[in-house]
């Protein structure tokens, strides 16, 4: 089983609709990120949280929101989804701390909007 | 490797050469440096990092080196194989401020058998 999980894998959806991608981790690490990523944009920082009462906005929060329901979960919301949301999504997590701050992906959620 | 517009930077050699890639980072306080790889259709695995109290590290077949004075990153891939075909990401952290990864554009690599 994999440390990270993404849940849906790939999803389409129309334009204005609600939607929630989920991510979960076995790894017990209290940090968890969502990445987006974009072709010849490399992965851009949406939400990040580095445990369960701390959520912080990245670089392109705008038009997402995020939930930290437990140490191992941390759920991505698209309230009103327009096209240009189209991209792969990632779900990470890290140790943290000046110890180690590798960071561990999910596989990956692609989403299309039309 | 920094992109312009929506070209991702390729890098191409044959099997069994040695490959460079290289990765300008934008912050000078960042103090934790880190290469990804990611293959086609999963996320991005973690190859090897460095710490800025050092100017390289090794591990196995892969050499990270750390120039602070211009920014510059370089992963050295030695005798490049068709496995390592993948996108290269660096990524940076102030370990003082906020932590959080910031990555790099990626360098695409395509190793010719």
């Amino acid at each position: 089983d994999a440390d990270v999980t993404q849940t849906p894998r790939n999803r389409i959806t129309k334009t204005g609709k609600r939607i929630m991608l989920e991510c979960s981790q076995t790894k017990g690490h209290d940090r968890m990120y969502w990445y987006r990523q974009d072709p010849g944009l490399g992965l851009r920082l949406i939400y990040y949280s580095f445990d369960v009462k701390d959520i912080n906005k990245g670089e392109i929060s705008d038009g997402y929101s995020v939930s930290r329901q437990a140490q191992a979960k941390f759920s991505l919301s698209l309230e009103s989804a327009i096209p240009n949301q189209t991209a792969l999504y990632f779900c990470a997590t890290s140790e943290g701390g000046q110890l180690n701050t590798e960071a561990f992906f999910g596989q990956g959620t692609r989403l299309t909007v039309v | 490797g920094e992109s312009v517009g929506l070209h991702l930077p390729t890098l191409s050699v044959q099997e069994g050469d040695n490959s460079i890639i290289n990765c300008a980072y934008s912050n000078s306080a960042s103090d934790y440096f880190i290469w990804y790889k990611q293959e086609s259709g999963k996320g991005p695995q973690f190859i090897i990092d460095i710490r800025s109290n050092m100017d390289k590290r090794q591990g196995q077949r892969v050499t990270v080196l750390l120039n602070k004075t211009v920014k510059h990153l370089s992963l050295q891939i030695a005798a490049t194989q068709p496995g390592d075909s993948a996108v290269y990401f660096c990524a940076e952290s102030f370990q003082g401020g906020s932590e959080k990864l910031v990555f790099g554009k990626g360098t695409k690599l395509t190793v010719n058998p």
